[in-house]
């Protein structure tokens, strides 16, 4: 069973930073099969990126993904002010077919 | 546009049985994997499994194989999460959640969420 390790747990930025979150895998995902999700307090997650790299319709240029194999990042290039949120890493490529991460939330500093 | 309408919070004492509902809406409810996410307080996302309504083939995440039962009733579009005996472990909010792209199972739509409480 593949794990997900999400790092920073928290990450204290201010609005224009640049924030770069990390997700390693326990062994490799399957064809880059990694998204990644924000949610925000009282709301259902929302899906930003899939296939590690691939935009989800509506999101804004700023969010990015990338990486391959074990490792793989989430970069937020500008912070805006809806970007503090928590935000999750998922594999859907390999036993039991769908993993999380813990998440990392990321926090006006 | 994809809709997926949850049931609405339940409050219910241990050993009682539970069952809430999905309904999907704005697409062909037969030919997408819909599935459900716990999320138990102030905790993380768990994949809990999944069913294609066309032919009812459900897969389930190791930790609840045997703890919950998903299934979908295609004549209303509506698919469902149940329990048989609910514990005071089983407080969480519970989404359900639409896969996009046959059966990789990353999840574009969410349901509201339907907040369970299992207290005595």
């Amino acid at each position: 069973e593949i794990v997900l390790t999400q790092s920073p747990g928290t990450l204290s930025l201010s609005p224009g930073e640049r924030a770069t979150l990390s997700c390693r895998a326990s062994q490799s995902v399957s064809s880059s099969y990694l998204a990644w999700y924000q949610q925000k307090p009282g709301q259902a997650p929302r899906l930003l990126i899939y296939g590690a790299s691939s935009r989800a319709t509506g999101i804004p240029d700023r969010f990015s993904g990338s990486g391959s194999g074990t490792d793989f990042t989430l970069t937020i290039s500008r912070l805006e002010p809806e970007d503090f949120a928590v935000y999750y890493c998922q594999q859907y490529g390999s036993s039991p077919l769908c993993t999380f991460g813990q998440g990392t939330k990321l926090e006006i500093k | 546009e994809v809709q997926l309408v949850q049931s609405g919070a339940e409050v219910k004492k241990p050993g009682e049985s539970l069952k809430i509902s999905c309904k999907g809406s704005g697409y062909s409810f037969t030919s997408y994997w819909i599935g459900w996410v716990r999320q138990m307080p102030g905790k993380g996302l768990e994949w809990m499994g999944i069913i294609y309504p066309g032919d009812s083939d459900t897969r389930y995440s190791p930790s609840f194989q045997g703890q919950v039962t998903i299934s979908a009733d295609k004549s209303i579009s509506t698919a469902y999460l149940q329990w048989s005996s609910l514990k005071a472990s089983d407080t969480a909010m519970y989404y359900c959640v639409w896969a996009p792209y046959g059966d990789l199972f990353y999840f574009d739509y969410w349901g509201q969420g339907t907040l369970v409480t299992v207290s005595s």
